[in-house]
């Protein structure tokens, strides 16, 4: 199995601030990384795919990079609704393993 | 619109058994994979598996495998997820999503199912 390592996780930032998540696969993925936010109550959101992808819809505040074994997604401006945990997922041969989550709050 | 809708919450006791389904609509039920995806209170997301709906392929996290059944009803396009025996552990919320026609994300997700093991 491959195991996927997130960190921070929790984070607390202020409005405006950037923030920085980072996920770690324990072997090579190629790009077959991707992003959720979900709120409170919700269902996940799907915000980026393919590593560095902008789902449609989603604000471009969101971006992400990386292939191979390190990944990153970034959030340029923090904003109040931006509030959620985030998760990382990656896709091997249809075997699928999220990362352990980030918990966004605001300072 | 695609729309993946859930069935309702659940109470339970342990060893009993439970079917929930997921009813997508909206798009060509047979032609994409779906997933089901566990939440457990106040934890992360843990991927059970994953069924083809079009020829019932399946395919299973090694945590869940012998722990759940997947399965699919095309004709009413509709997936499930079904215990034998109840435990406690299997208290959590349960998500559907669709992947993606390129399978390796989740692109569309259902609004949940609530499962409550208590004696």
């Amino acid at each position: 199995d491959i195991q996927m390592t997130q960190s921070p996780s929790s984070l607390s930032a202020a409005v405006g601030d950037r923030v920085t998540i980072t996920c770690q696969a324990s072997q090579d993925i190629s790009n077959y990384l991707n992003w959720y936010q979900q709120k409170p109550g919700k269902a996940p959101n799907l915000l980026i795919y393919a590593a560095s992808n902008l789902e449609t819809g989603v604000p471009s505040r969101f971006s992400g990079s990386g292939s191979g074994t390190d990944f990153t997604f970034t959030i340029s401006s923090l904003q109040p609704e931006d509030i959620a945990t985030y998760y990382c997922q990656q896709y091997d041969n249809l075997m699928y393993t999220f990362g352990q989550g980030t918990k966004l709050e605001i300072k | 619109e695609v729309q993946l809708v859930q069935s309702g919450a659940e109470v339970k006791k342990p060893g009993e058994s439970l079917k929930i389904s997921c009813k997508g609509s909206g798009y060509s039920f047979t032609s994409y994979w779906i997933a089901w995806v566990r939440q457990m209170p106040g934890k992360g997301l843990e991927w059970m598996g994953i069924i083809y709906p079009g020829d019932s392929d399946t395919r299973y996290s090694p945590s869940f495998q012998g722990q759940v059944t997947i399965s699919a009803d095309k004709s009413i396009s509709t997936a499930y997820v079904q215990w034998s025996s109840l435990k406690a552990s299997d208290t959590a919320m349960y998500y559907c999503a669709r992947a993606s026609a390129v399978v390796d994300y989740f692109d569309y997700w259902g609004q949940g199912t609530l499962v409550t093991v208590a004696s």
